[in-house]
């Protein structure tokens, strides 16, 4: 089956540091990959996805790129703000078929200090 | 739009207990996910309906666990015995047609079995 393996948090930054959280990912087929953030107290919302090699998601100065070669989806911001802090969760799913299931990384916990 | 309706939004209960957890998918979409958050286990998909109908619920951890969908507006997930390792975070989510779309997801259910 498909897995996800993210970098362990927590990670404490300060405001206007430059984000880096790594994503790696195993998948059959032809695998989307995605961003979501989880707010304190909130579900998960989708942050940026992408659905092929070299697709470049993006989205609130928030940036990924479908790195087949390496199999990974790493998300990078240039300038966090306070109001970034959440915990980021690594996704993916295949393509074809019937198969919806998306599967997450365990989330990596960012707070961002002013 | 008052996206993905859950509730309760918390649930104290004792283990022997039946819990219920319900859910209103947004208006139109036709894909309803359950979810679990643990800290030990991160999120993992429970089931998932498609019109209303189960396509797949290998992610229920055991026969004490079951959901229904008895209409597009409605899903109940039920535990019955509750346990103390049952206590998560229990999200619902919805999307609109093929499964590379966006999830919503609702707040969640804070599950806390004594």
């Amino acid at each position: 089956g498909n897995s996800v393996t993210q970098m362990e948090g927590p990670v404490t930054l300060s405001e206007e540091a430059f984000l880096t959280i790594n994503c790696t990912y195993t998948a059959t087929g032809y695998p989307s990959l995605f961003w979501y953030v989880q707010y304190p107290g909130e579900g998960l919302q989708l942050l940026l996805k992408a659905t092929k090699a070299d697709d470049k998601g993006s989205n609130k100065g928030f940036e990924a790129t479908y790195r087949k070669e390496t199999t990974s989806f790493h998300l990078e911001k240039g300038s966090v703000q306070v109001s970034d802090s959440a915990v980021y969760f690594c996704a993916v799913t295949s393509s074809g078929g019937s198969n919806y299931k998306l599967t997450f990384g365990k989330g990596t916990l960012l707070t961002v200090n002013p | 739009d008052a996206g993905v309706i859950q509730s309760p939004r918390h649930e104290v209960t004792e283990m022997g207990q039946e819990v219920t957890l319900r859910c209103k998918p947004i208006s139109g979409h036709d894909y309803l996910f359950w979810y679990r958050q643990t800290m030990m286990r991160g999120l993992e998909l429970l089931i998932y309906f498609n019109n209303n109908v189960p396509i797949d619920d290998s992610g229920m951890p055991e026969d004490r666990f079951s959901a229904k969908m008895p209409n597009a507006s409605f899903s109940t997930l039920k535990i019955q015995p509750s346990e103390p390792r049952d206590s998560a975070v229990y999200f619902c989510a919805s999307s609109l047609g093929q499964g590379l779309n966006e999830q919503f997801f609702g707040p969640g259910t804070r599950l806390t079995v004594l």
